[in-house]
């Protein structure tokens, strides 16, 4: 079982739509984030939160310390937000991936 | 800031060949990360200095990869000899201390 989970795998929306993704940790951390790859490749720190909320434009990323469990949502989706969302959990001192989310949002 | 920079883009070697991946992190960050992505296991670390000091290598897969880091302004990724499973993209990135880390482009590399 991986120490950080993701779901879903793979996600299609239309744009517009409201999007949420999940990801379960099972170790401790000190920190969570949220990442961003685009299909070129590159790789962007999207949300470093380790408690409560955090919004940043039509994005908002929560986590909830005593569940193990962050949500990334994403508000009046755009084709433009399709990437790869990774979320990663820093446990002493080192970052563990999850596998990521494929988000295509459609026109 | 230019941000962290990684050369080459691209490096395209023959199996048994040395590869040299080189990375320059943001000026005053003083943690340095190598990655590496595949398809298969996603995102790994591999390495990570803090201060310049290699803290776990623990993620290095075997003997050939080796990662130094002289100053805090340069650090190399070196596999000798590489091998085709050696495939993927790597990456750096930095931070200061446990604050939300830059990454450069990367390196995808092929080894054939």
């Amino acid at each position: 079982k991986n120490e950080v989970e993701q779901s879903p795998q793979n996600l299609t929306a239309q744009e517009g739509e409201f999007i949420t993704i999940n990801c379960s940790y099972s170790v401790g951390i000190s920190a969570l984030h949220w990442l961003q790859q685009h299909p070129g490749g590159g790789i962007v720190s999207l949300f470093m939160l380790s408690s409560g909320k955090k919004k940043h434009g039509r994005l908002i990323a929560t986590i909830n310390i005593q569940e193990k469990h962050s949500s990334l949502h994403i508000t009046a989706s755009h084709p433009r937000d399709s990437a790869v969302y990774i979320c990663a959990v820093y446990n002493t001192d080192k970052l563990i991936f999850g596998t990521g989310t494929r988000l295509q949002v459609f026109p | 800031d230019a941000g962290v920079i990684q050369s080459p883009r691209h490096e395209v070697t023959e199996m048994g060949q040395e590869v040299t991946l080189r990375c320059k992190p943001i000026s005053g960050h003083n943690s340095l990360f190598w990655y590496r992505q595949t398809m298969m296991r996603g995102l790994e670390l591999l390495i990570y200095f803090n201060n310049n000091v290699p803290i776990d290598d623990s993620g290095m897969p075997e003997d050939r990869f080796s990662a130094k880091m002289p100053n805090a302004s340069f650090s190399t990724l070196k596999i000798q000899p590489s091998e085709p499973r050696d495939s993927a993209v790597y990456f750096c990135a930095s931070s200061l201390s446990r604050a939300r880390p830059s990454f450069g482009s990367g390196t995808r590399l092929t080894v054939v």
